[in-house]
């Protein structure tokens, strides 16, 4: 059971690439969200999926973009990278509703040249 | 902005020594979980608070959660190195998650 798995680990663009993040989730949770990770910021959601065929923008959505391909896939888009993109952005995925606990991916560290 | 305030923002302690991080909300949260993230991991869920004044307890952790629902601790007992990392709060406001800026935590042996 891998839980929450998200490719790849590290990537280096350079700016105005783009790239999509993967995340899939075999737990057969409803819900999943991307966030980013800033030292000093905590995580900040990006975006979220309630459900399969729904996404709504979160806390910092600029620059990015979402598609929850089915109810195990989740990725994250962007379409012309920033330096100020450069984070380390985690999936999760919830079971269903805001009471349940949060299963986190180990991350895709991303670096923006 | 940021919603959900956390302090402090690193903390060191003996081995031993009790530990305690605060998070603060400006808006009244429906509930808060807290998570813990080792250094180089991914944030683990250690617990969610839903009831206004609830305490809960796992072994040498207690976690609080205010009466007017907008703030919240967690306090570590005698801590130990296995303690170190990251402890973070998130506060649900609507349907969005607001996690806390985190508090590090490093423990000296």
């Amino acid at each position: 059971n891998a839980g929450v798995t998200q490719t790849p680990k590290f990537q280096v663009l350079k700016t105005g690439q783009s790239m999509t993040l993967q995340c899939a989730q075999d737990m057969n949770h409803n819900s999943m969200y991307w966030y980013r990770q800033d030292p000093g910021m905590g995580l900040r959601l990006i975006y979220y999926s309630a459900s399969e065929g729904t996404t709504d923008k979160g806390e910092v959505p600029n620059g990015y973009n979402v598609s929850r391909l089915n109810k195990r896939e989740f990725s994250l888009r962007l379409e012309s990278a920033a330096p100020s993109q450069t984070s380390v952005y985690f999936c999760a995925s919830e079971l269903a509703g805001t009471n349940q606990p949060q299963h986190f991916g180990d991350g895709t560290r991303l670096s923006i040249l | 902005g940021q919603q959900v305030m956390q302090i402090p923002q690193y903390q060191h302690v003996q081995e031993g020594e009790d530990f305690t991080t605060y998070c603060n909300s400006s808006t009244t949260l429906s509930n808060i979980q807290w998570y813990k993230q080792r250094p180089g991991g991914h944030p683990v869920f250690l617990i969610q608070l839903v009831k206004s004044g609830e305490v809960k307890k796992q072994k040498r952790l207690t976690f609080q959660f205010g009466e007017a629902k907008k703030n919240s601790s967690l306090h570590i007992t005698a801590t130990q190195t296995t303690d170190v990392g990251t402890y973070f709060c998130a506060g649900l406001n609507g349907n969005q998650f607001y996690f806390g800026t985190g508090t590090s935590l490093t423990v000296i042996p």
